[in-house]
């Protein structure tokens, strides 16, 4: 079975500054990982996905995630810190059955939330 | 293109009561999962329908059901309400490899259910 955990439930930083949301992940198979964003009252958001392609991810506002195996880290990063970036943070992995095929199964991490100070 | 649609938006139920959510996908997507986020539990997977078949089913009980139809739009049943069920439920549709494999999933703003 697939989980994974966010180390930080709660991230401050300044505007300007670099943000980095941890993510370790469980996987008996090759997993599919993803960020997502949750802003207050809204769905949720694709920021970046993994899936065993390149190990450093770009995603959109500027994110980017990078793959370690050896660690099964899947960090969350962002040069500087913008005050839009004030949100909720879930990191993902795709339910892989035996032959990598997942089945709409998506596992959750408890969630980081981001606060961006002026 | 148009985003997933979750309707109603907000929705107030009594305890005992059913409700039916509706969830219309990204044009051309045949997955659909349900997850129901509250504040103590996070995000749980109910379940995934893919050409109107239920592929796969997480850990709530019989009350919780779905279904989805031919045009690929779901609807997720919840009967016997009980207070627990307050939560916000989203709806996920993703499109498939030709292997019925999902990639990513993209999410609707949800339906916040509130038991009274």
């Amino acid at each position: 079975a697939q989980s994974v955990t966010q180390l930080d439930s709660h991230v401050s930083v300044s505007e300007g500054t670099p943000v980095l949301l941890r993510c370790n992940y469980s996987s008996s198979y090759s997993p599919s990982l993803f960020w997502y964003v949750q802003h207050p009252n809204k769905g949720l958001q694709l920021l970046l996905k993994y899936t065993s392609a390149a190990t450093l991810v770009k995603g959109i506002n500027g994110f980017e995630a990078e793959f370690k195996k050896s660690e099964t880290s899947f960090h969350l990063t962002k040069p500087s810190a913008h005050m839009s970036d004030a949100a909720e943070y879930f990191c993902v992995v795709s339910d892989q059955k035996a032959g990598g095929t997942s089945y709409g199964k998506l596992t959750f991490g408890q969630g980081t939330i981001l606060t961006v100070h002026p | 293109k148009a985003g997933v649609t979750q309707t109603p938006r907000y929705l107030i139920k009594t305890r005992g009561q059913q409700v039916t959510l509706s969830c219309s996908p990204i044009s051309g997507h045949r997955s659909v999962s349900w997850y129901q986020q509250t504040p103590g539990q996070g995000l749980q997977f109910l379940f995934e329908y893919f050409s109107e078949t239920q592929r796969n089913k997480g850990n709530f009980p019989g009350r919780f059901s779905g279904r989805q139809f031919s045009n690929s739009r779901s609807e997720m049943n919840v009967s016997t309400l009980e207070l627990g069920d307050s939560a916000l439920y989203l709806c996920a549709s993703s499109p498939v490899f030709s292997q019925g494999a999902n990639t990513e999933a993209f999410f609707g703003q949800g339906t916040r259910l509130t038991v009274v």
